[in-house]
């Protein structure tokens, strides 16, 4: 089982380029979940995902993120366009039954 | 909404010595805890988690945390730090609904000095 993974691990961008964070889940798992992670908030949720309908979208902070989860094995994130501000570490997390999480390394994104 | 509070940002501790993090939540019901912890360029790995029962819950590389009702409480506790016990560590609440999302603090930053 290769776990929850991200991509890219890294990405330096520059101000107004889009942006796109990928995360494969672990399969078999009907939860997905994305968590934004900064020194100034922590760790906040953006958007979660059941059976690939997105579920709560209340943590998206503005028109410029978007979520899809086209299907099973795969969902992107992307921003677009980029600010500085958006700088951070952006986390996937894949759910099997209760509470039952997966993180992933990250992608950590630099807006300059 | 829940909520959590982790009042320390950063703990020293020495190898060998004891160290408890605190963690506060706020929710209606009986929640359902969690500790993480996550190492520098890593994501967050799962130590512990209390979902009913036995208030005191044992969990990966020796921790152990306890609930407390009344106090709105679920600290984390290790009765001797390694040093490769150093990373962050995330206290996280979860509503008792259908849905697993979870609500973290802000996080306590351990440090182990040798």
């Amino acid at each position: 089982d290769a776990g929850v993974i991200q991509s890219p691990r890294h990405e330096v961008t520059e101000m107004g380029q889009e942006v796109t964070l990928r995360c494969k889940p672990i399969s078999g798992h009907d939860y997905l979940f994305w968590y934004r992670q900064t020194m100034m908030r922590g760790l906040e949720l953006l958007i979660y995902f059941n059976n690939n309908v997105p579920i709560d979208d209340s943590g998206m902070p503005e028109d410029r993120f978007s979520a899809k989860m086209p299907n099973a094995s795969f969902s992107t994130l992307k921003i677009q366009p980029s600010e500085p501000r958006d700088s951070a570490v952006y986390f996937c997390a894949s759910v099997q039954g209760r509470y039952g999480y997966t993180f992933g390394s990250g992608t950590r994104l630099t807006v300059v | 909404a829940q909520s959590v509070t982790q009042p320390d940002i950063h703990i020293t501790v020495s190898e060998g010595a004891s160290l408890e993090l605190r963690c506060n939540y706020s929710y209606g019901a009986t929640p359902y805890l969690f500790w993480y912890v996550q190492s520098p360029g890593q994501g967050l790995q799962l130590l512990l988690k209390y979902f009913s029962g036995d208030t005191l819950v044992q969990g990966i590389k020796g921790f152990e945390a306890e609930f407390k009702r009344s106090q709105s409480s679920f600290n984390l506790r290790k009765p001797s730090v390694h040093w490769s016990d150093a990373a962050e560590y995330f206290c996280a609440v979860g509503a008792t609904g259908t849905a697993s999302k979870l609500t973290f603090g802000t996080g306590t930053r351990l440090q182990v000095t040798l």
